[in-house]
């Protein structure tokens, strides 16, 4: 079965650092894989969806990598900002295209 | 506005009471998904439907259920069988399974008393 693993558990960082979370998976053989935010007791949203043929996918300050062989992608944000202070989710598709397995999450803290 | 909504947000049950979260989408989508979420832990997949009439057991199904009698409401019963029902629950929909993102619900926080 999938597992999908988040490190580190939770990070602070100044304001205007960059930064890069990080996401492994066990199995590579995977549809595409996932980065989610959750604000605290508040639903999921989708941050940027990469398809297993590609490398990355940008989405303003956000840039997500993917590395199927080696099981791993990386989320990287440039000059973070405080209302980027959030709880960040990977999630892997497998190739059944079925569910998503997600990771335990990277909770966010931007300093002023 | 186009979107998903669960309600209650917060939801309190006595021991042995069987209680149904409520989820609605209008974006049109056919495949929906009830998740659950708990302190440390990810999200994990509780049921699944992919078109009206039809759902799948996930990877913790045992003391919930489900139905899909209409397109845009999918909701979730938590029966007195489920040991341990306290946690976050998320709904989430899709244009069809496997295809595009999910986009999630607001949430309904379940406490047991």
């Amino acid at each position: 079965k999938q597992e999908v693993t988040q490190i580190p558990a939770a990070l602070s960082v100044p304001e205007g650092e960059n930064l890069v979370l990080n996401c492994s998976f066990t199995d590579s053989a995977i549809y595409n894989l996932q980065w989610f935010r959750q604000d605290p007791g508040k639903g999921l949203t989708s941050l940027l969806l990469i398809q297993s043929s590609q490398r990355e996918q940008t989405s303003g300050r956000l840039n997500a990598s993917l590395d199927k062989s080696s099981g791993r992608s990386t989320l990287y944000i440039a000059a973070s900002q405080p209302g980027d202070s959030a709880t960040y989710l990977c999630a892997v598709m497998g190739t059944g295209a079925n569910n998503l397995f997600f990771g335990t999450g990277t909770r966010l803290t931007v300093i002023p | 506005d186009g979107g998903i909504t669960q309600s209650p947000k917060y939801l309190f049950r006595k021991e042995g009471q069987n209680v149904t979260l409520s989820c609605e989408q209008n974006l049109n989508h056919d495949a929906m998904y009830w998740y659950r979420q708990d302190p440390g832990q990810g999200l994990r997949l509780i049921y699944y439907s992919q078109i009206v009439n039809d759902f799948q057991k996930g990877d913790i199904a045992e003391g919930y259920s489900v139905s899909r009698e209409k397109k845009e409401s999918f909701p979730l019963t938590v029966t007195s069988a489920q040991k341990n029902p306290t946690a976050f629950y998320l709904c989430a929909s899709s244009p069809s399974q496997g295809q595009g993102t999910q986009y999630f619900g607001p949430g309904t926080r379940l406490t047991v008393l």
